[in-house]
């Protein structure tokens, strides 16, 4: 039952260089959602998605771009690395009801390092 | 805007001790609450949720909390502590009604000494 699955699990990135970070989730979920989470700061909500097809922003969404081709898969781009996005990053997903009414599975995290 | 603050970012309890970690939060409209824990290297799972059906809610792990609006808070209580139980535990809250986000607090981290 492998849930919410993130990759990479780990990325040292230079200043400028782009990358993207890849959930799938396997339980037909219809919403995903990316976090940080940086010390003493909990989880803040970068962007969103209600559907395939669909994005929204969400509390800090500049820097980045996501894409939801595909129901099972939320893409998360940095098109140019800062270090301020050295973090952890989590993806997450819930069913219909969405974060509210149904509870959210967590991927384990990427840990990025900007230098 | 809904928000929720953690009091405490590090919490210690003896092995067998009351564990209380506690949890304010500020909305203008009925709230749905949460406590999720995350364990080392591994993404949060929720613990317990308030959606006004009972102010005293029971999660897993024999953790328990009670929503108390005169308060507004939504402490997470366990009688007796484990070793299992060190994580950190994070308290959040959502608006009722319809599709909304769910804003996390800054988190508290428990350490349970033997």
């Amino acid at each position: 039952n492998a849930g919410v699955t993130q990759t990479p699990k780990f990325r040292v990135l230079k200043t400028g260089q782009s990358m993207t970070l890849l959930c799938a989730q396997d339980m037909n979920h219809e919403y995903m959602y990316w976090y940080r989470q940086d010390p003493g700061m909990g989880l803040r909500l970068i962007h969103y998605s209600v559907g395939e097809g669909t994005t929204a922003k969400g509390e800090v969404p500049d820097g980045y771009n996501v894409s939801r081709l595909k129901k099972q898969n939320f893409l998360l781009g940095l098109e140019s690395a800062a270090p301020s996005q050295t973090s952890v990053y989590f993806c997450a997903s819930s069913g219909l009801g969405g974060a509210t009414n149904e509870k959210l599975f967590f991927g384990s995290g990427t840990q990025l390092s900007v230098l | 805007a809904q928000s929720v603050t953690q009091l405490g970012s590090h919490v210690s309890v003896s092995e067998g001790a009351l564990v209380l970690l506690r949890c304010n939060y500020s909305s203008s409209v009925p709230p749905y609450l949460f406590w999720y824990v995350q364990y080392p290297n591994q993404g949060l799972q929720l613990l317990l949720k308030y959606t006004s059906a009972a102010t005293l809610v029971k999660g897993i792990n024999g953790f328990e909390a009670e929503f108390k609006k005169s308060e507004t808070s939504f402490h997470l209580t366990k009688p007796s502590a484990h070793m299992s139980d060190a994580a950190e535990y994070f308290c959040a809250v959502s608006a009722s009604g319809g599709y909304q986000k769910v804003t996390f607090g800054t988190g508290t981290k428990l350490q349970v000494i033997p």
